[in-house]
């Protein structure tokens, strides 16, 4: 079974660009995650889709950051503009069904904002 | 709101040494979830409780559940290198917003060979 396919690995690009993330979960997993890892920290979560509707997205800095789910299967998480203080690794999950279910993480992407 | 809270942050061991992580909720958990992050990796699901009171083992391992669902604790008998990493525990609550993950900040733990 595949896992969760995140790209690029790495990026670093200057203060005020943008960057876009992709993530494609494990085929059939109904429930994707982006979360916010800062060194030293444990992951913090950014948006919570449920196929291809938004059932978290609490502590995602709404005014830079938008993710979207628009098929239920591959999502898309956009920083614009991107600050210092977003540099981070960005990791996707996904899981079977609810957030209680075992989350599968992707390598995630290491953003450097330069 | 709901919070999970760990202790140590971070934990030096001699190899051959025991290890033990604290992970203490705010509120009743429905669930609790462990996972191990290698140095430069991702987190690693290692395992679910549910019961109160609930005790698994893997190997060197052995996870506990609190009874009143409130805590729980990851030991790992006779630490090797390969036990290098961060532990994790993450929460889920009963109902509502309270269904969503919530994860401590983590145990660093560091084996001296």
């Amino acid at each position: 079974e595949a896992g969760v396919a995140q790209s690029p690995r790495y990026k670093i690009i200057e203060k005020r660009q943008s960057v876009a993330f992709w993530c494609n979960p494990i085929s059939g997993h109904a429930t994707l995650y982006w979360y916010q890892q800062i060194l030293g920290q444990g992951p913090k979560l950014l948006i919570q889709f449920q196929n291809n509707g938004v059932v978290d997205d609490s502590q995602l800095p709404k005014d830079r950051f938008s993710a979207e789910r628009l098929k239920g299967v591959d999502s898309t998480l956009k920083i614009q503009p991107a600050k210092l203080e977003d540099s981070a690794v960005y990791l996707c999950a996904s899981s079977p069904w609810t957030s209680t279910d075992t989350q599968y993480f992707g390598p995630g992407t290491r953003l450097t904002v330069l | 709101g709901q919070q999970v809270m760990q202790i140590p942050q971070y934990q030096h061991v001699q190899e051959g040494e025991d290890f033990t992580t604290y992970c203490n909720s705010s509120t009743t958990l429905s669930n609790i979830q462990w996972y191990k992050q290698r140095p430069g990796g991702h987190p690693v699901f290692l395992i679910q409780l549910v019961k109160s009171g609930e005790v698994k083992k893997q190997k060197r391992l052995t996870f506990q559940f609190g009874e009143a669902k409130k805590n729980s604790s990851l030991h790992i008998t006779a630490t090797q290198t390969t036990d290098v990493g961060t532990y994790f525990c993450a929460g889920s609550g009963n109902a509502g917003n309270n269904r969503k993950l919530i994860w401590g900040l983590g145990t660093s733990l560091a084996v001296n060979p």
